[in-house]
């Protein structure tokens, strides 16, 4: 079984300034993929970035980054020079292996960006 | 537009009676997945097609509800004789390779 664990409920994070939300996995798949979510007030879940097990980077995309560390289980969102426009619910998620493709996502982090 | 649609995008539907959405995946992905989205939770797995077949279903997934995804092109999911704990947002979505999965703007169900 696959699980998504996201210990901040909310975060409050002044504008320009970096944020890190936290993730950490469990997981018995020995490749998997990890990925990351925001979904604003209007409904709609926009993918940010992935990140697969075997990557040997870890990958960015724009002001996104994914703080991976395997052996630790984490795969923490870094977001550089936060905008107002940041201020969503960020999920992270994960996929198994074929035979196990179904995303598992936590129960998210709410940033609010303060001008 | 290219992304994945739903349809409707809200629906109002008294107790016992039947619904269904229906999703359009982004042409090609031979993927699509239905999720279910309560307030303050993260979305939940219903089901998950590969092309017309589906391949694996949640426990989450009653009798009363069925989901079909007929030649792998447009999904729909029916709930029959809703009940007021249906009311949740359902959202599809669809990817090619396992480095994706996109999602629409979901279907926001309320069941009174």
């Amino acid at each position: 079984a696959q699980k998504i664990t996201q210990t901040q409920p909310g975060m409050f994070v002044q504008e320009k300034e970096a944020v890190t939300l936290d993730c950490t996995y469990d997981t018995s798949d020995p490749s998997y993929g990890l990925f990351w979510y925001k979904q604003p007030s209007s409904g709609e879940m926009i993918f940010l970035i992935y990140q697969g097990s075997y990557d040997q980077q870890n990958a960015t995309e724009g002001r996104y980054s994914l703080n991976f560390q395997k052996a630790r289980k984490s795969a923490n969102l870094v977001i550089s020079a936060s905008q107002l426009g940041d201020s969503a619910m960020y999920f992270c998620a994960m996929r198994g292996n074929f035979g196990n493709e179904k995303l598992t996502f936590g129960t998210g982090t709410r940033l609010t960006i303060i001008p | 537009d290219t992304g994945v649609s739903q349809n409707p995008r809200h629906k109002i539907t008294k107790r016992g009676q039947n619904v269904t959405f229906r999703c359009d995946p982004i042409s090609e992905h031979n993927r699509l997945y239905w999720y279910r989205q309560t307030l303050g939770q993260g979305p939940e797995f219903l089901t998950y097609f590969q092309n017309e077949a589906q391949l694996e279903k949640s426990r989450l997934l009653s009798d009363r509800f069925s989901a079909e995804r007929p030649k792998g092109s447009f999904s729909t999911l029916e709930i029959q004789r809703t009940e007021q704990g249906d009311s949740a947002m359902y959202l599809c979505a669809s990817s090619f390779l396992p480095n994706e999965a996109f999602f629409g703007q979901g279907t926001r169900l309320t069941v009174v």
